[in-house]
């Protein structure tokens, strides 16, 4: 089963507004968080990094006013797209990985669709 | 900073084919190297995870293989069938606590 929970799946929303994306992992410790975008037959590019507990690091090119990243708990990280343009509709995934050598889970992903 | 390319962009083959889909990354001092599917419109499927330490990794009809000196991964599938028609994705990081960079995708078409 799913080890990371992405949601919501699919999000519909005006211009302006905000929306937030959930990422949780589901039975392990996610002590990282990398948030990804994949514009339309493009490859996953890298947004932000974070860690539990601190501010993110975020990825040349990408504001950080914009897409603000909570990593509140080692099971849950938000990605907040604010004020919202329809530019920055995409496909935002996240993934988790825990302490040591441990592997990188993927979430299902949010379609993000901005009127 | 691992950099990753993937060739061909776009392949249509046959039914039955056995093909190859290549993977180049620049950073030999991989940690890990992964294979993942994307179907159009959907989120990603780990197919093979290859450790630095390892070679190559099979699972059923798939067949990864990584050659850190030469700095390639190739995807090997046999007998292909139609179902297997997908966006097939590279990805490496270069250490337990740092992020996949992806390829941009092998859009493959299997043709039945």
């Amino acid at each position: 089963g799913a080890v990371v929970s992405q949601h919501p799946s699919r999000v519909i929303c005006k211009s302006g507004t905000s929306v937030k994306i959930e990422c949780r992992s589901l039975d392990f410790q996610a002590t990282t968080m990398f948030w990804y975008r994949q514009f339309p037959k493009q490859s996953l590019m890298l947004m932000a990094t974070s860690n539990e507990g601190s501010k993110a690091t975020y990825e040349q090119g990408v504001e950080k006013d914009k897409f603000l990243i909570n990593h509140a708990s080692l099971t849950l990280s938000t990605l907040t797209v604010t004020s919202a343009h329809p530019e920055d509709s995409s496909f935002y995934i996240c993934s988790a990985v825990g302490r040591g050598d441990s592997p990188l889970h993927f979430g299902n992903g949010t379609r993000l669709t901005v009127t | 900073k691992q950099e990753v390319t993937q060739i061909p962009a776009a392949l249509s083959v046959p039914e039955g084919e056995n093909l190859v889909l290549n993977c180049s990354f620049t950073d030999s001092a991989i940690y890990n190297l992964q294979w993942f599917r994307q179907d159009p419109g959907k989120g990603l499927t780990s197919l093979l995870l290859i450790q630095s330490s390892q070679r190559e990794q099979t699972s059923g009809r798939l067949n990864a293989s990584l050659d850190k000196s030469s700095g390639r991964s190739t995807l090997y599938i046999a007998a292909s069938q139609p179902g297997d028609s997908a966006t097939y994705l590279c990805a490496g990081r270069n250490s337990g606590n740092t992020p996949l960079v992806f390829g941009k995708g092998t859009r493959l078409s299997v043709i039945a």
